[in-house]
């Protein structure tokens, strides 16, 4: 079974600096997919960023970025020039190559406090 | 485009009470789920179906049903309430495809079980 662990239950970051999320995960697939999703005071899920396992080339996404490490089966989020509306949970997650649809599975969470 | 449509909001309830929560979309997505979400546990998977007529659990599916009669529409059924139950709820249907791979939420539903 698939597990997606995110080590850091909350972070924080003054305004401007740029921060690192950390997501690490196992399965025994070859291809899937990775996200970041963020989800503010407001409870809206909102996808930050998607990473195809078989694109070894980093998604950005303006200020977001992601370290893809797949021998390490890591997945990291770079937030660059935080800004106070970063503030949010974020939530790292998993699921396999659409051709075999299954679950779409999460971690459990780093909340991302950014300071003026 | 109104996307996942989750109704209600909010909601109280008393143990042993039953009710259902509602899940819409209209992206035509055969993907759709059910989360919850706890403090410290982030989003765990209740039960999920991948097309009309098909449900599969997940990984906490004990007191809630489920059934998929129709693309657009993915109900959750609490049966009997129980204060464990008390939780932030999540549907969600996914887009899948090489280049848009992508899960729609609908805006949460607050249940307190007192």
């Amino acid at each position: 079974a698939q597990t997606v662990t995110q080590s850091q239950p909350e972070m924080s970051v003054q305004e401007a600096e740029t921060v690192t999320l950390s997501c690490t995960y196992d399965t025994s697939e070859n291809n899937y997919y990775l996200f970041w999703y963020k989800q503010p005071p407001s409870r809206q899920m909102i996808l930050v960023i998607r990473q195809e396992a078989y694109k070894q080339q980093n998604a950005t996404e303006n200020r977001f970025s992601v370290n893809f490490q797949k021998a390490a089966k890591s997945f990291s989020l770079k937030i660059s020039d935080s800004q106070l509306g970063d503030t949010a949970m974020y939530f790292c997650a998993f699921m396999k190559d659409p051709n075999n649809t299954d679950k779409l599975i999460f971690g459990t969470g780093t909340r991302l406090q950014v300071f003026p | 485009n109104a996307g996942v449509t989750q109704t209600p909001k909010f909601q109280v309830l008393k143990t042993g009470q039953s009710m259902t929560l509602q899940c819409a979309q209209d992206m035509n997505h055969e993907y759709m789920s059910w989360y919850r979400q706890d403090p410290g546990m982030g989003l765990r998977l209740i039960h999920y179906s991948v097309g009309a007529g098909i449900t599969d659990q997940g990984e906490v599916p004990n007191g809630y049903n489920v059934s998929r009669s129709t693309t657009e529409d993915f109900p959750l059924r609490l049966l009997s309430a129980a204060p464990s139950q008390t939780s932030v709820y999540f549907c969600a249907s996914l887009e899948y495809g090489r280049m848009n791979t992508e899960a729609f939420f609908g805006q949460g539903t607050r249940l307190t079980v007192v």
